[in-house]
């Protein structure tokens, strides 16, 4: 049972375009929603997150949107660069939880911006 | 600099043959955790610790422990590794629940190989 899909395996947006990044879930008890980007041999880095009582958050070229109604979270990239290939998943923390900071992950989008 | 720090990077064992993966951190975080991720999955989460000797199974434990007796580390032990706990490892940590919204931080990974 995926609780955080991410349906697109695979991006390819030229450079200096937008890259836009789905997500959906299907548990309401999830509070906090995060990105992370993830290159080979590397660790996923932590990108940008929103909590649920807001629908958008902005971090320079990052914005990422919740809308709670539909469960579906985005991640825009504006304008997109080279550096911004690889990896990302989406991610979700259920609300209480003991204490267990446990994130949900989704099982990724490969984003490739072509120069 | 803040970071992760998991050892060894590859790991290649034989069925049956005990190791242990370590993993420690230098942010003081109360929170440690880890996940292991395989294609088509995600990153599921496999045993967590809210503090200092307080450790709890997280999605998938069978065939895995852990130990929090001090606060920077947290070693994944593999009493008998069996082929199907050949995977990605990734060990995490934050500040905990009672700080806020704080984001996973994780380490490069482990990539084990089990013959």
């Amino acid at each position: 049972d995926q609780q955080v899909k991410q349906n697109s395996p695979s991006l390819s947006v030229q450079e200096g375009r937008i890259s836009i990044l789905n997500c959906d879930y299907t548990n309401s008890m999830f509070d906090y929603f995060l990105w992370y980007k993830k290159y080979p041999a590397e660790g996923p880095t932590f990108l940008i997150s929103i909590s649920s009582i807001k629908d958008k958050n902005e971090d320079g070229r990052f914005t990422v949107f919740l809308n709670k109604s539909a469960k579906h979270l985005s991640l825009h990239i504006v304008p997109s660069q080279p550096g911004d290939s690889a990896v990302y998943f989406c991610a979700a923390r259920e609300r209480g939880n003991f204490g267990n900071e446990k994130l949900t992950f989704g099982t990724g989008t490969r984003l490739t911006i072509i120069p | 600099e803040a970071q992760v720090t998991q050892n060894p990077r590859y790991l290649i064992t034989v069925t049956g043959k005990k190791l242990t993966v370590t993993c420690s951190q230098n942010m003081n975080h109360e929170y440690m955790s880890w996940y292991r991720q395989d294609p088509g999955l995600g990153l599921r989460q496999i045993y967590y610790s809210m503090n200092v000797e307080v450790t709890d199974k997280g999605d998938v434990p069978e065939g895995y422990k852990v130990s929090r007796k001090e606060k920077r580390n947290f070693p994944l032990i593999l009493e008998s590794p069996s082929p199907n706990q050949t995977s990605l490892y990734f060990c995490a940590s934050s500040l905990g629940r009672g700080q806020g919204n704080s984001p996973l931080h994780f380490g490069n990974g482990t990539r084990l190989t089990v013959t």
